[in-house]
């Protein structure tokens, strides 16, 4: 079946460096892979999303790369800030289409410590 | 702005109970869901609806059920609340015309059943 891994240990880093988060998934070849952030107590908001042709995409602070080949993605953040902390979710499509079940990675807390 | 918006942002329940929790957006989307996110297991499907009046079950539709009677409307119902139902429930909507298929999530319901 397939399966999708992000770290669960939570990542601390200094303001000012860049975050790397971590997204890895099996059994599924995806035609588009997805960034959500979600702060504590609050529903997921949508990042970015990257297709399978695009080797990296771009917004703001947000660097995200898509390996196919690896069956992985990372997400970056540059120049981190105290308010970058939160939890980031990846996500991949249905695995058929005219379904709805998207898979959901369970994320990975990132603290920036001032 | 799309917005989702639910009913509760924190319920308290007694075992047995029937619980309503209720979905609204205001984009026309003709997707809606219900997820429920646990520590440890991330956001697991519930169930999904396409279409006014229809629905998919999810991947632990077990205990739930659903009601989509208008397009902006989504509710989910537990017909006999558990403790085990104790979760962070989130709704979302999604519109296929988007070409993107980023989900647009509600801020969350917390429910405890004692």
């Amino acid at each position: 079946s397939q399966k999708i891994e992000q770290n669960s240990e939570a990542l601390n880093i200094q303001e000012g460096k860049t975050a790397t988060l971590t997204c890895n998934y099996t059994n599924y070849s995806p035609a588009y892979l997805q960034w959500y952030r979600q702060d504590p107590g609050r529903g997921p908001v949508f990042l970015l999303l990257i297709r399978e042709n695009e080797k990296e995409k771009r917004k703001e602070r947000l660097k995200v790369t898509f390996d196919t080949t690896l069956k992985q993605s990372l997400f970056h953040i540059t120049a981190s800030q105290p308010a970058d902390s939160a939890t980031y979710l990846c996500a991949l499509p249905p695995l058929t289409s005219g379904t709805y079940k998207y898979i959901f990675g369970t994320g990975t807390r990132l603290k920036v410590l001032a | 702005d799309v917005k989702v918006t639910q009913s509760s942002r924190y319920l308290v329940k007694r075992t047995g109970e029937k619980v309503f929790l209720e979905c609204v957006q205001d984009m026309d989307h003709e997707n809606m869901f219900w997820y429920r996110q646990d520590p440890g297991l991330g956001l697991r499907l519930i169930y999904f609806s396409y279409d006014v009046k229809m629905k998919e079950k999810g991947d632990i539709p077990e205990g739930y059920s659903v009601s989509r009677e208008k397009k902006e409307r989504f509710s989910l119902i537990l017909e006999s609340a558990s403790t085990n139902q104790t979760s962070m429930y989130l709704c979302a909507s999604v519109s296929p015309l988007t070409g993107f298929y980023e989900q647009y999530f509600g801020p969350g319901t917390r429910l405890t059943v004692t």
